[in-house]
């Protein structure tokens, strides 16, 4: 099988544009989740998207937003970009049973998209 | 709040010694633990697992132990090789996945 693919890999932005990147799942993985991954700071988690629903948010302001449309993949957009946006967001996709979140699933990441905002 | 810690940030070991990573948790809630590697430019690579029934788990040169009462995990590889220095995160499972902040391994030849 394909692994996760994210679009693109790097993207250079400005202050105050915004922007939307991209995640292809594996194929048959219900579940995406989304990561900020700054130095010092590990892997920071956005929000997980299952079936088109966002089914948890982690501690980011409203300028990120997600979305998951009905073939599993899913975009994340960053609106008014700041500095401090700069980044490596990842994706992963796992493949959920239907009692709950995780449990003993496995997340796959992509490659990653890396920010720049200048 | 960091439920999950990696405090090494670092650690250097000579090709084939045993390289340990630490990490700690602070809710007894998570059922499931895994470790990811990660090499620059690139997303983070699963490479074992470890649910909160057991309190080891081995596959080849990786085995992950975990001792529930002292919320600590650890990953042991042995021999270390060059190939695997990178940056190792651990992660825990509860209603979303918490990761550590990364180790930094360094397998000097």
């Amino acid at each position: 099988k394909a692994g996760v693919t994210q679009t693109p890999r790097y993207l250079i932005k400005t202050r105050g544009q915004q922007v939307t990147l991209s995640c292809s799942p594996i194929s048959g993985h219900r579940s995406v989740s989304w990561y900020q991954q700054t130095p010092g700071q590990g892997l920071q988690f956005l929000f997980e998207y299952f079936s088109e629903t966002q089914r948890n948010k982690g501690n980011f302001p409203g300028r990120f937003s997600g979305r998951q449309f009905s073939n599993s993949r899913s975009e994340m957009n960053v609106s008014t970009l700041e500095l401090g946006d700069s980044a490596l967001y990842l994706c992963a996709s796992s493949h959920l049973g239907e009692q709950g979140p995780f449990g003993q699933e496995t997340q796959y990441f992509g490659p990653g998209t890396r920010l720049l905002v200048l | 709040d960091q439920q999950v810690k990696q405090n090494s940030p670092s650690l250097s070991v000579q090709e084939g010694r045993i390289s340990i990573l630490n990490c700690d948790y602070t809710n007894s809630m998570f059922d499931y633990f895994l470790w990811y590697k990660k090499y620059p430019a690139e997303g983070p690579t699963f490479l074992i697992s470890i649910s909160s029934i057991k309190d080891k788990n081995e596959d080849g040169r990786f085995t992950v132990f975990l001792n529930k009462s002292a919320k600590h995990l650890s990953l042991h590889i042995v021999p270390s090789q060059p190939g695997d220095s990178a940056v190792y995160f651990c992660a825990a499972s509860g209603n979303q996945f918490y990761f550590g902040t990364g180790t930094s391994l360094t397998v000097i030849p």
